[in-house]
């Protein structure tokens, strides 16, 4: 079964610095999706970035960008500049490539603070 | 476009009593999944729907079911209500490149109090 795990409960960064969160998986499948995904207190999920495991570059949506090291199984984000918006609990998930139906496999989640 | 509703956003329940939660996807959408989210379980998946038909379950008891009507809404229920159902309940829909889903787009949720 496939594992997510997010090693970092809470995380804190000063407004306009840059954050590193980090998630890593466990899968013996060669073609999966990573994705981040974020929650403020609205409660809802919202799609961050997404990568594709065969795709080598790694993905980037405006001040948002991943490292995707495959062979490692870990998938971190970075938040450049970070603003009070920012605020939320980050979601890591993992989704199989597969006909048959998708699931969402999530880690724990990290709390991230953004101080003024 | 609209995005995902999930109606209502708010429910308390007593146990033994069962419940149903609606789900519109967006439009166009054919796939709909739902996820459990507790504090002490994190997000769990429960089932996925696509074309009318359950494709995907989790490992969750029988009281959970769900069904998918013709206009790609969803419904899930659940029976005899237990303490632990408690939740925040998220519904996601994805669009599909022939049957491969793309990402999901989660609604706001209901957030279930079972007393």
């Amino acid at each position: 079964a496939q594992t997510v795990t997010q090693s970092q409960p809470e995380m804190s960064v000063q407004e306009a610095e840059t954050v590193t969160l980090s998630c890593t998986y466990d899968t013996s499948e060669s073609d999966y999706y990573l994705f981040w995904y974020k929650q403020p207190p609205s409660r809802q999920m919202i799609l961050v970035i997404r990568q594709e495991a065969y795709k080598q570059q790694n993905a980037t949506e405006n001040r948002f960008s991943v490292n995707f090291q495959k062979a490692a199984k870990s998938f971190s984000l970075k938040i450049s500049d970070s603003q009070l918006g920012d605020a939320a609990m980050y979601f890591c998930a993992y989704r199989r490539e597969e006909t048959s139906g998708s699931r969402l496999t999530f880690g724990e989640g990290t709390q991230l603070t953004v101080n003024p | 476009k609209a995005g995902v509703t999930q109606t209502p956003r708010y429910l308390i329940k007593t146990r033994g009593q069962q419940v149903t939660l609606s789900c519109s996807p967006i439009s166009g959408h054919r796939s709909v999944s739902w996820y459990q989210q507790t504090p002490g379980q994190g997000l769990q998946f429960l089932f996925e729907y696509f074309s009318e038909t359950q494709r995907n379950k989790g490992n969750f008891p029988g009281r959970f079911s769900g069904r998918q009507f013709s206009n790609s809404r969803s419904e899930m229920n659940v029976s005899t209500l237990e303490l632990g159902d408690s939740a925040l309940y998220l519904c996601a829909s994805s669009s599909t490149y022939g049957e491969m889903n793309t990402e999901a787009f989660f609604g706001q949720g209901t957030r279930l109090t079972v007393v």
